[in-house]
């Protein structure tokens, strides 16, 4: 069975810039979560999609925004970038709503110039 | 405020011989408490998880010790081999986060097993 996919693996964008990030949970996973590490805060919860429903978010400003699609599949978007969004961005499914055993992908490396 | 804390930025040990990765946390509305592993340029790969209502979850080489007194989480790994050498993860889920997939991290242990 694949694993959790992310799309892009890099990325570089610079200041007050936008930027789409793509996650693909393991096959007949419905649940999606997103991370966010950096080497000074660590692994942060940013926010867990379900059934194309938000049901937790972190604590990030609104630039910060995310959505799922019926496949499951989802997407997070950083909107007026600054250069402490650099971070390794990560997506994570589980089987369940609120699924406590989160599968991870790959990242996406950001660096914002 | 709830935290999770791995205090041992990093452990070194030789092959075959015990790892025991530490983590401690601040207060005890947690269901679930997890470890994760992380290589280089890959995402965290889970590989156990306890449940708040246990202390103690076994998996192969791996065993997940829960002190729910001392608010302590260790991970013990027996034997070490050299492919465990990774940064090592402890998670927690808070109760308070309504049944949702948000878990809170460690800041991470490096552990190097040496041949």
């Amino acid at each position: 069975k694949a694993g959790v996919t992310q799309t892009p693996r890099y990325l570089i964008k610079t200041r007050g810039q936008q930027v789409t990030l793509s996650c693909s949970p393991i096959s007949g996973h419905r649940s999606v979560s997103w991370y966010q590490q950096t080497p000074g805060q660590g692994l942060q919860f940013l926010f867990e999609y379900f059934s194309e429903t938000q049901r937790n978010k972190g604590n990030f400003p609104g630039r910060f925004s995310g959505r799922q699609f019926s496949n499951s599949r989802s997407e997070m978007n950083v909107s007026t970038l600054e250069l402490g969004d650099s971070a390794l961005y990560l997506c994570a499914s589980s089987l369940l709503a609120g699924g406590h055993e989160q599968f991870f992908g790959p990242g996406t490396r950001l660096t914002v110039l | 405020d709830q935290q999770v804390k791995q205090n041992s930025p990093s452990l070194s040990v030789q092959e075959g011989r015990i790892s025991i990765l530490n983590c401690d946390y601040t207060n005890s509305m947690f269901d679930y408490f997890l470890w994760y592993k992380k290589y280089p340029a890959e995402g965290p790969t889970f590989l156990i998880s306890i449940s708040s209502i246990k202390d103690k979850n076994e998996d192969g080489r791996f065993t997940v010790f829960l002190n729910k007194s001392a608010k302590h989480l260790s991970l013990h790994i027996v034997p070490s081999q050299p492919g465990d050498s990774a940064v090592y993860f402890c998670a927690a889920r808070p109760i308070s986060s309504g049944n949702t997939g948000k878990l809170i991290f460690g800041q991470g242990t490096t552990l190097q097993v040496k041949p």
